[in-house]
This record gives C-alpha cells, structure tokens and sequence, in this order.
C-alpha cells in the first residue's frame, strides 16, 4: 500500500526567505506527483504536477522536483510572502489502471510572518 | 469560470438523517471523485466515477452511496447519518493525466 510523508508538519518562517518542503512515498511505481495548497475553510489548489517521466516543474517561485527512483519530492519555494502561508499537501497518482486514484500527504502547514 | 461547485458548504444532520451532496463540474472533465478529510486522516477517497456512467468504491465507501447523474454532475449520498460521518466533503474532478481540480468543500456535522 502506498503510504506518503510530508515532513516537517509545520514550519514558520520570516518572510523573504527560500524554503524547501519535502514529500516522500514508498512505492515508486507512480504515474505522477501533484502538489496543492489548502487555505484555511477551502478546498485545494493545484499547484504543479509532474509526471513520472519528468525531474521538475516550475511556475513563478514554486519549483517542485521529483526522484522517483528514491521515492522523494521537494517543492522548493523562493522569495516567500506572507500569501504563502496555508497547508502545502503532496499527493501521488499510482500507475496502472488506478483512474487517478491519489494518495495524499498529511500536509506541512507553513506559516510566513512579516 | 466556476470549476467545481458543491452545495451545499455546511450541514448539521441528526442521527438517522439523510441528505445528498451535490456536485457539478464546467470543465469537461470525465473522472470524478468524493474525498473526506479529517484531522489526522488526512483525505480519503470514498467513490469514484472514471467516466459517465461509471462508479467505483474508494478506500472508505461504507455509509455512503454515488450517483454520476450525467458528465457534469456526481452526487453523494448519506442514507443514515452517523456521527462518524462528521467531516468536511469535498468533491474533484480531472481530465485524463490532467490535475485534479477540487470544490470548496462542504462541511458536514452529525449530532
């Protein structure tokens, strides 16, 4: 059974600086890798998606890696803001004939404080 | 451009009560997903529909039942309600290899 890590659960930070989350999984079998944010009473935004066959994604100050050989991703965040703050959650999408069922991290909340 | 739209956002029920979650998506998607999250559980999958006229159960489908009414639309439905069912919903819905796209979520309470 896939099982998917997020660590740290938490983390505070001043604002301005770079930032790395981190999302590990066990089966590496995967079809690909999605990170969303959740604010708080709200659904989840996708952030980026990548596909098993790709090492990064990036979009404006987000850039999201992926290993899948030692079952790991990061999401690395430059330049953060205060309108980053919110849940950051990983989630992978097995392969085969999954039909894009995902399995989800719990989340590392982060918060950037002025 | 709505995206994914459920209703209603909030619900109290009381034990034994039923109701239906509502869904509908504009983007055209043809796979649909129910999901739960709870503190410390994080987000499960209840059911899934990969395309019209299709569903399928998720990790945690006891108690619960869909209806993939047409492409747009894929409901959930509490037939008793049960105080373990206190959670907040949300729906999803993706094109294929495409990123999941979810609702705002409806936020349940069974007393």
């Amino acid at each position: 059974k896939q099982e998917v890590t997020q660590i740290p659960a938490a983390l505070s930070v001043p604002e301005g600086e770079n930032l790395v989350l981190n999302c590990s999984f066990t089966d590496s079998a995967i079809y690909n890798l999605q990170w969303f944010r959740q604010d708080p009473g709200k659904g989840l935004t996708s952030l980026l998606l990548i596909q098993s066959s790709q090492r990064e994604q990036t979009s404006g100050r987000l850039n999201a890696s992926l290993d899948k050989s030692s079952g790991r991703s990061t999401l690395y965040i430059a330049a953060s803001q205060p309108g980053d703050s919110a849940t950051y959650l990983c989630a992978v999408r097995p392969g085969g004939t999954s039909y894009g069922k995902l399995t989800f991290g719990q989340g590392t909340i982060l918060t950037v404080h002025p | 451009n709505a995206g994914v739209t459920q209703t209603p956002k909030f619900q109290v029920l009381k034990t034994g009560q039923s109701m239906t979650l509502q869904c509908a998506q504009d983007m055209n998607h043809n796979s649909m997903y129910w999901y739960r999250q709870d503190p410390g559980m994080g987000l499960r999958l209840i059911y899934y529909s990969a395309s019209e006229g299709t569903t399928d159960k998720g990790e945690v489908p006891n108690g619960y039942n869909v209806s993939r009414l047409n492409k747009r639309e894929f409901s959930l439905r509490l037939e008793s309600a049960a105080p373990s069912q206190t959670s907040v919903y949300f729906c999803a819905s993706r094109e294929y290899n495409s990123p999941l796209h979810f609702g705002n979520g409806t936020r349940l309470t069974v007393t």
